[in-house]
């Protein structure tokens, strides 16, 4: 009865490699998102997606790349990864709740690049 | 730009004891403020979303307060367990209307002592 699941919990790397991360939401909501916890612990936003598309991009390098082959899913690849990538990256989705929308979090992905 | 602090950034209490976390944010334009709890290498599992018309939310022994026209919430734990040993944190969508994104705090560490 997982609710946000990621894949895989852990991923270690060397530099310039390509990686993806998987995440899939059996709530049936329509929104889905990225974020990015790093070594400090603060949370911030990278992308959101609404309906397979596109609503949130905040200032990311353009080697970090969403998917979302559908609602259910949004994937992140990464290319060229870099040392500073590592962090522990969490997907979220969200319900409308009033006018609001309640986020639920995966279990989160932590990357190390090496 | 929609700012978020959080105070204290730790504490450590004994078994039993009533405490208060506090949230402040700079623009009360908000739709909602949401509470999170994160145990150490999981993800966040949403406590209390309170709306903006709200001036308070309960859910079991906490309470959740919303002043905005001060820009500030309060979580009130009841009798706290060491099974609340977590990080705390709140978030508010981003002003401008952009009810999906969430801007975080950067949390209080919670040690209650058995």
């Amino acid at each position: 009865d997982t609710a946000v699941s990621q894949t895989p919990k852990y991923l270690v790397t060397q530099m310039g490699n390509d990686k993806s991360i998987k995440c899939e939401q059996n709530l049936g909501h329509d929104t889905m998102y990225w974020y990015k916890q790093d070594s400090k612990k603060f949370l911030k936003i990278m992308f959101s997606y609404n309906n397979k598309e596109l609503i949130i991009n905040e200032t990311v390098p353009n080697r970090f790349s969403p998917k979302s082959p559908d609602k259910a899913h949004l994937n992140l690849h990464i290319n060229s990864l870099e040392l500073g990538d590592s962090a522990v990256y969490f997907c979220a989705s969200s319900r409308l709740s009033g006018r609001s929308y309640e986020q639920y979090f995966g279990p989160g992905t932590r990357l190390t690049v090496t | 730009k929609q700012e978020v602090t959080q105070i204290p950034a730790a504490l450590s209490v004994p078994e039993g004891e009533n405490l208060v976390l506090n949230c402040s944010f700079t623009d009360s334009a908000i739709y909602n403020l949401q509470w999170f709890r994160q145990d150490p290498g999981k993800g966040l599992t949403s406590l209390l979303l309170i709306q903006s018309s709200q001036r308070e939310q309960t859910s079991g022994r906490l309470n959740a307060s919303l002043d905005k026209s001060s820009g500030r919430s309060t979580l009130y734990i009841a009798a706290s367990q060491p099974g609340d040993s977590a990080t705390y944190l709140c978030a508010v969508p981003n002003s401008g209307g952009s009810n999906y994104k969430l801007t975080f705090g950067k949390g209080t560490l919670l040690t209650v002592n058995p």
